[in-house]
Order: structure tokens, then C-alpha cells, then sequence
């Protein structure tokens, strides 16, 4: 049982580089997320979906693109890279339902120079 | 807006007991959430209260107070593998979204 996993787990890029980072889950859980973390602000939502087509921003969308084309998969693109991205990233997933908890991915380390 | 505030960091002694407070100002509020993060690792589910009182799982308790705005997270007889951060998060569920907010997290650290 895979659960939620993150590709890759370390990146390093270049200022306006595109740069894509990977989500898959294998529970079928039809909510996702993804956060990044950085020190003094927590964890901070970029963008969520409640189901495959279904995506909508976060507290902090500007700069970043998602697509949920299939259930398990929730990529999350850098259109260009700025070093205000240099973060660690958090997939996350849940089943629909109210007492259901999210389920982290393992994160990847992004640094953009 | 939302407001999550929760101490930045804490200490105490193996043994010992250290409740860790959370208070918030959201709309929309469907429950609160707390997470264990260690240090380089994904957050890990702790405890989950939607009603008033005390939730309690082994050494770990955690209290809400809705009318307060106020939530709480209780960890007796410490191990030293009980440093970590901890994260309260609120769920906001309106007619559109369903979402956890997080606070910045509280980074416990135990001393032998």
C-alpha cells in the first residue's frame, strides 16, 4: 500500500525555470491539496481539489498551476520560478466527509537560485 | 479573515505533562485538527474535536471550547520522541470550500 507520495523529493532550479512536482495517491481519496512550508509562516494552502476536474485556489495560488485530470494524481507546476518559491512542498489527501483527517505526502525540498 | 495563534515554541521535562494552547477567529468553523511534526518529516494526524469538551487518546488529550474560540492539546508523561512541532488546524467548510487552515506551530522541545 503506497498511500501518498511526492516526486521528486529534491529539486533545485534556476530563476524562470518551469518546474513541475508530482502527487499520487492510491487510496482513491477524492480531496487534495497541496501546502507549502516555511519558517514563521506554517503550513499555507496553495491550491486544493475536491475531485478530478474540480481544483480551486488556496491562500496562496499567484505563481503556481494545478490540474487534477485523473483522481489520484494532483501535479502542481512553476510556471517561472522566483526564489520566493524556495519552500517545502506538501501533497496532502482525504476522503470527502467530516470527520475524515488529510494524509501528507512525504514533501519535496524545493530551492530555486 | 482567519487567525490561527499558538505559542511558537515550548520546553519541558521527560515526565512531565505540557498542554499546548490554540486559539482561533475563523468563519465557517467545522472542527479542529492536531498534527505532529518531526523535524524534516511530513505531519502525522494526532486528534480531531468538532463538539466541546476532551478528546482523550492514550498520553495524548486535546480540548475545545467553540464558544472560546479556543482549543488545547495536553501530552502527559513526555518522551524525549514527543519533540516535535505541533500544528492546530482549523476545517472551514462553507457552501464552496472545505479546507484545514493551519497555525505557524508550536516547536515542543524535551529535555531528559
Amino acid at each position: 500500500d503506497a498511500g501518498i507520495t511526492q516526486s521528486p523529493r529534491y529539486k533545485i532550479t534556476e530563476t524562470g525555470r518551469q518546474v513541475t512536482l508530482m502527487c499520487h495517491q492510491t487510496w482513491s481519496h477524492s480531496y487534495m491539496f497541496w501546502y507549502r512550508q516555511d519558517l514563521g509562516h506554517g503550513l499555507r494552502l496553495i491550491y486544493y481539489s475536491a475531485a478530478a476536474d474540480i481544483t480551486d485556489k488556496g491562500e496562496v495560488p499567484d505563481g503556481y498551476v494545478v490540474s487534477r485530470s485523473k483522481t489520484e494524481n494532483f501535479p502542481l507546476t512553476l510556471e517561472s520560478a522566483t526564489r520566493s518559491q524556495t519552500s517545502v512542498y506538501f501533497c496532502a489527501s482525504r476522503l470527502a466527509g467530516g470527520l475524515e483527517t488529510q494524509y501528507f505526502g512525504p514533501g519535496t525540498r524545493l530551492l530555486v537560485l | 479573515g482567519q487567525n490561527i495563534d499558538q505559542p511558537t515554541e515550548m520546553t519541558a521535562t521527560e515526565g512531565a505533562i505540557v498542554q499546548i494552547n490554540c486559539t482561533y477567529q475563523t468563519s465557517g468553523f467545522n472542527g479542529l485538527f492536531w498534527y505532529q511534526q518531526h523535524a524534516g518529516e511530513a505531519p502525522t494526524f494526532l486528534s480531531y474535536n468538532v463538539l466541546d469538551g476532551l478528546e482523550e487518546k492514550g498520553r495524548f488529550s486535546s480540548f475545545l471550547s467553540r464558544s472560546k474560540g479556543y482549543s488545547y492539546l495536553l501530552l502527559k508523561e513526555l518522551q524525549m520522541k514527543d519533540s516535535a512541532s505541533y500544528l492546530c488546524a482549523v476545517r472551514v467548510s462553507t457552501y464552496n470550500t472545505d479546507k484545514l487552515i493551519f497555525g505557524t506551530g508550536t516547536r515542543l522541545q524535551v529535555f531528559p
